[in-house]
């Protein structure tokens, strides 16, 4: 089973704060992936990567932005947080199987 | 394009009684079928997987799920359910390789009563 860890867990937040979801990965995965989940709603693929220096945008346009500088760190931005981007984040992580593994989640709301 | 079917938006079944989860797709090619399973507050944990060979597979916490290609759907059943499997299950379908993502489904949310 992978190690996938997301931090902070819970988040609260101004409007126009600039934020950064950690999401960082033990298992050497080389794809990574960020998905946007309103509760008890489907998951919404927003960006993913193939390797280090390696983005893309996802199914689901989004504000926020991602970086790949090393293979176990997947941090995504938001510069300017807004009420509309209160939402839970996931990150998930696959090797060379195709299986994701999760992280717990950040479950983040901008006031 | 890929894509899959949950019917079933919000199943309510009573502790001990037999379940049934139901799972459809649209795949080209020979589909790698995954359960997940999320508690509330929580990410996802996968529960069973199928690619090939037998078409009931065995996965985590007593599930299990069987492969249908003719009707192209992979349910997830489980014997008798506890109070402790009230969660949000997601079905999903991609490749075994290469850089394909996973297409999720819409999600079942189970609730289970005394």
């Amino acid at each position: 089973e992978a190690d996938i860890y997301q931090t902070p867990r819970y988040l609260v937040i101004g409007t126009g704060k600039k934020i950064t979801l950690e999401c960082s990965q033990t298992m050497g995965h080389d794809k990574m992936y960020w998905y946007q989940q309103d509760p008890g709603m489907e998951l919404h693929l927003i960006h993913y990567s193939y390797g280090v220096n390696s983005t893309e945008k996802g199914d689901l346009s989004s504000e926020s932005t991602v970086s790949r500088i090393r293979t176990e760190h997947f941090p995504l931005t938001l510069e300017s947080a807004r009420p509309s981007h209160t939402s839970q984040y996931l990150c998930a992580s696959s090797g060379q199987g195709n299986i994701q593994y999760f992280g717990a989640g950040t479950r983040l709301s901008v006031l | 394009a890929q894509s899959v079917t949950q019917p079933d938006i919000h199943i309510t079944v009573s502790e001990g009684a037999s379940l049934e989860l139901r799972c459809n797709y649209s795949y080209g090619a020979t589909p790698y079928l995954f359960w997940y399973v999320q508690s509330p507050g929580q990410g996802l944990q996968l529960l069973l997987k199928y690619f090939s060979g037998d078409t009931l597979v065995q996965g985590i916490k007593g599930f299990e799920a069987e492969f249908k290609r003719s009707q192209s759907s992979f349910n997830l059943r489980k014997p008798s359910v506890h109070w402790s499997d009230a969660a949000e299950y997601f079905c999903a379908v991609g490749a075994s390789f290469g850089n394909e993502k996973l297409t999720f489904g819409t999600g079942t949310r189970l609730t289970i009563i005394p």
